[in-house]
């Protein structure tokens, strides 16, 4: 199994600053991915963070809103750019780990 | 279309009382992988089973068991003698070939003592 540390777990911010938050896995994975959970909604894919490419962005999301890095197998991050109150989520990193898809813990975003 | 229906948005038991959080899918591969997911009040989301779509076996894993019927595209979730640390949001989601999930809207549900 993989175990996926995220930074930071919650912030609040203003609108129109931006965010960037960080996904460690404790193993080098294939696969990484961003979601995002609304308030009491389910899970949508932000982004496949592809390694040493640009990300495959899903419909509705775009990189200049979302920029997304991955500069190696085990580290990724997601930037929340010139955040609105809209932008209040949870954020969540995934990776690949065998036939399984791990989580991290979310990064609990509020934008005032 | 892909699509993953969870119908119970909430559902509340009495501790020691069974449970079944009912998911339906929807997609027109024939090789595809559901999964269930506990998104405990903490926010984590806990791996809880893999399923492929050839196997239709049931599964236990000590009080969870899950019963997935392809006949009806329905893949539920069963906890026996429900607990209070029971208490989550069950998402039910699906894979195709791709590595993206579709998730259900989850279940949340409250096990009272």
């Amino acid at each position: 199994s993989a175990v996926i540390s995220q930074k930071p777990s919650r912030d609040i911010c203003q609108r129109g600053t931006s965010l960037t938050i960080q996904c460690q896995v404790d193993s080098q994975v294939t696969m990484m991915f961003w979601y995002r959970q609304q308030p009491g909604q389910s899970l949508t894919l932000i982004a496949t963070a592809n390694q040493g490419s640009e990300a495959t962005y899903e419909s509705g999301f775009v990189i200049d809103k979302f920029p997304i890095s991955r500069p190696n197998l085990t580290f990724s991050t997601l930037t929340v750019s010139n955040m609105s109150p809209e932008d209040s989520s949870i954020y969540l990193c995934s990776a690949r780990g065998g036939e399984k898809l791990f989580f991290g813990s979310g990064t609990q975003l509020s934008v005032l | 279309a892909q699509k993953v229906t969870q119908a119970q948005t909430e559902i509340s038991v009495v501790e020691k009382e069974d449970v079944t959080l009912d998911c339906v899918y929807e997609t027109r591969d024939t090789t595809y992988y559901l999964f269930w997911y506990k998104q405990p009040p903490s926010g984590e989301l806990v791996f809880l089973i893999r399923r492929n779509s050839f196997d239709e076996q049931n599964e236990i894993s000590g009080r969870y068991s899950w019963n997935f019927q392809k006949s009806t595209s329905s893949f539920n979730f069963t906890i026996t003698a429900s607990q209070v640390v029971d208490s989550a949001v069950y998402f039910c989601a699906l894979r195709r070939w791709t590595d993206k999930l579709i998730f259900g809207t989850g279940t949340r549900l409250q096990v009272f003592p």
